[in-house]
């Protein structure tokens, strides 16, 4: 069965210091692959989507995403950390024939030291 | 932008009673979808509906049921709450009827959840 695997549940970064949130995904085929990002007490909002094309996607709020197909990967990347991004970061995947069926990971929950 | 709004942020149940979450998106999109949060298990589907008064179970329908009337409204349905349903809910719309996901404007956009707690 396909699945989505998010290895760190919790990541401390110091502000201005670089990101990395770790997302891999388990499918015989190219996915459809997201990046959700949700605050405190509120929804998800949309980073970055890899469909296709150039494999390294640039998102909203400074965020980048790099889809490697050899390792299954599609890591979230930021270079300088701002105190406003703690939150928990969300990994997706839309497999084809999925009927548009998004299946996330766990999650990471970020926290940033000032 | 698109606007997907759910009837309540926080919501408290008594075991047993019949509990409706209602989702309202204005952009016309085809496509809705249930799913409740929790802590260290992500978001999980509980149900979707590609059209009107469609429905189609996700990973985990078991004590749910869900309507749809009309094309902008996605209503879930816990027929009995029990204290295991205590969780977030979040509903979320996307664009499209085709099953197939084909091009780059199939995004999901979601609401600010429902907070529900059952007694």
């Amino acid at each position: 069965a396909q699945s989505v695997t998010q290895p760190d549940i919790h990541i401390t970064v110091s502000e201005g210091a670089s990101l990395e949130l770790r997302c891999n995904y388990s499918y015989g085929a190219t996915p459809y692959l997201f990046w959700y990002v949700q605050s405190p007490g509120q929804g998800l909002q949309l980073l970055l989507k890899y469909f296709s094309g150039d494999t390294l996607v640039q998102g909203i709020k400074g965020f980048e995403a790099e889809f490697k197909r050899s390792q299954s990967s599609f890591n979230l990347r930021k270079p300088s950390v701002h105190w406003s991004d703690a939150a928990e970061y969300f990994c997706a995947v839309a497999f084809t024939g999925g009927g548009n069926k998004l299946t996330f990971g766990t999650g990471t929950q970020l926290k940033v030291e000032l | 932008d698109v606007k997907v709004t759910q009837s309540s942020r926080y919501l408290v149940k008594r075991t047993g009673e019949k509990v409706f979450l209602e989702c309202v998106q204005d952009m016309d999109h085809e496509n809705m979808f249930w799913y409740r949060q929790d802590p260290g298990l992500g978001l999980r589907l509980i149900y979707f509906s590609y059209d009107v008064k469609m429905k189609e179970k996700g990973d985990i329908p078991e004590g749910y049921s869900v309507s749809r009337e009309k094309k902008e409204r996605f209503s879930l349905i816990l027929e009995s709450a029990s204290t295991n349903q205590t969780s977030m809910y979040l509903c979320a719309s996307s664009s499209q009827g085709q099953r197939v996901l084909r091009s780059n404007t199939d995004t999901q956009y979601f609401g600010p959840g429902t907070r529900l707690t059952v007694l």
